[in-house]
């Protein structure tokens, strides 16, 4: 299957600093490109949505400007975590859709992120 | 929105045993009903889909059936083996590939040798 690579698969930061985690699609165009946040033992919830060339559509309570989303190519969406708190210490996970519309979503390994 | 709920939250069996895992759903225009598997510290992985138009679907060990007049939709594994022990999730999306996934809330399977 198609395959979604996150970038880094664990980082470690201090607090008030920025993150940058990027999702690669490697063998597909990806028009749709989903970020979801994952806390230990809950499942996962949505954050954003993003289509090349255009700005993320945010969810419900999502902070655009801590979370910042760029599409800027059909293989490369970054997720950038402004001024990171403790809080924001989760696991991050992109995922992929591509021109195609066969339905599935391909998935990144997740992006471990710690807030000290 | 939609709202996916999915039970049990742990389920233990014995090796060889089957396991069945259950999601309902809320929002009538879901219409993609895929099923993922997380072990510790990856990504979810796919292992099993269905579209509204079918009513079950099989993959050697693994099944899953989905009756859209009472809008739930279950997982089935037969023959269990410990590599199975994993978190499942349930997922539904109204429109194949274009529209977010909502998740269920996770069942974590432990398969006892």
């Amino acid at each position: 299957g198609a395959v979604v690579s996150q970038h880094p698969s664990r980082v470690i930061c201090k607090s008030g600093t920025s993150v940058k985690i990027e999702c690669r699609s490697l063998d597909f165009q990806a028009t749709t490109m989903f970020w979801y946040r994952q806390f230990p033992k809950q499942s996962l919830m949505l954050m954003a949505t993003s289509n090349e060339g255009s700005k993320a559509t945010y969810e419900q309570g999502v902070e655009k400007d801590k979370f910042l989303i760029n599409h800027a190519s059909l293989t490369l969406s970054t997720l950038t975590v402004t001024s990171a708190h403790p809080e924001d210490s989760s696991f991050y996970i992109c995922s992929a859709t591509g021109q195609t519309n066969t339905g599935e979503l391909f998935f990144g390994e997740g992006s471990r992120l710690t807030v000290l | 929105g939609e709202n996916v709920e999915q039970h049990p939250s742990t389920l233990s069996v014995q090796e060889g045993d089957s396991a069945v895992i259950k999601c309902t759903y809320s929002d009538s225009a879901s219409n993609y009903f895929p099923w993922y598997k997380q072990e510790l510290g990856k990504g979810p992985q796919l292992i099993i889909d269905i579209r509204s138009n079918v009513g079950e679907k099989k993959d050697q060990r693994i099944a899953v059936t989905l009756n859209k007049t009472a809008k739930h939709f279950s997982l089935h594994i037969t023959e269990t083996q410990p590599e199975d022990s994993a978190v499942y999730f349930c997922a539904a999306s109204p429109h194949t590939g274009r529209r977010a996934l909502t998740f269920g809330s996770g069942t974590r399977l432990q398969v006892q040798p």
